[in-house]
């Protein structure tokens, strides 16, 4: 399978402030990239995708940036609020179908 | 639209016991996958199906099978439930035009 690593398991920001999660994948091929959040008892949900052809999206107070140099990944959430407490996940996919996640990061936001 | 249904959402076994997960989903998306859930371990693919008719298997396929003989339904069989199947199963449909929907999860304990 992939590799697909997250640098911190663990992230706590105070509301209002930015969050910035990273994420290495080690499958050079792979050429399709998912952020999903997941919260306590739920499935993981779909939050921002990004192509390899493209260097960084945005999309509402989320933003990630792909530096396939260095395989790196990251998500940037502004203004955090209490409700984006969750653990998220960067996800590969080369070419296929299937997605191989990383082992997620906790993010705590406190008020 | 209710997208990607699992059920049960918890469910005990005894070690040998057989049983099923059920996974729908109504967006008649052709690719569908199972995951397992561990704590530290991220989401790891089971098996997958890229339309009915036609599956195959992901990064921890065994002591499990499927089958797809319909585009809505992916059902995910134990034949001889083991302690160390113990997990939260996750059911997805989608593609990457269009990104990955999760069901819910069934929490599986096995004793």
């Amino acid at each position: 399978g992939e590799s697909v690593g997250l640098h911190l398991p663990t992230l706590s920001v105070q509301e209002g402030d930015n969050s910035i999660i990273n994420c290495a994948y080690s499958n050079s091929a792979s050429d399709y990239f998912i952020w999903y959040k997941q919260e306590s008892g739920k499935g993981p949900q779909f939050i921002i995708d990004i192509r390899s052809n493209m260097d960084k999206r945005q999309g509402q107070r989320v933003t990630v940036l792909l530096n396939k140099t260095v395989k790196h990944l990251s998500l940037q959430i502004a203004a955090t609020q209490p409700g984006d407490s969750a653990v998220y996940f960067c996800a590969e996919n080369e070419a296929g179908n299937q997605f191989y996640f990383g082992t997620g990061t906790s993010l705590t936001v406190i008020p | 639209n209710a997208g990607v249904t699992q059920t049960p959402k918890f469910q005990v076994l005894k070690t040998g016991q057989s049983m099923t997960l059920q996974c729908a989903q109504d967006m008649n998306h052709e690719y569908m996958s199972w995951y397992r859930q561990d704590p530290g371990m991220g989401l790891r693919l089971i098996h997958y199906s890229v339309g009915a008719g036609i599956t195959d298997q992901g990064e921890v396929p065994n002591g499990y099978n499927v089958s797809r003989s319909t585009t809505e339904d992916f059902p995910l069989r134990l034949l001889s439930a083991a302690p160390s199947q113990t997990s939260v199963y996750f059911c997805a449909s989608g593609d990457r035009r269009y990104g990955y929907t999760f069901g819910s999860g069934t929490r599986l304990t096995v004793v």
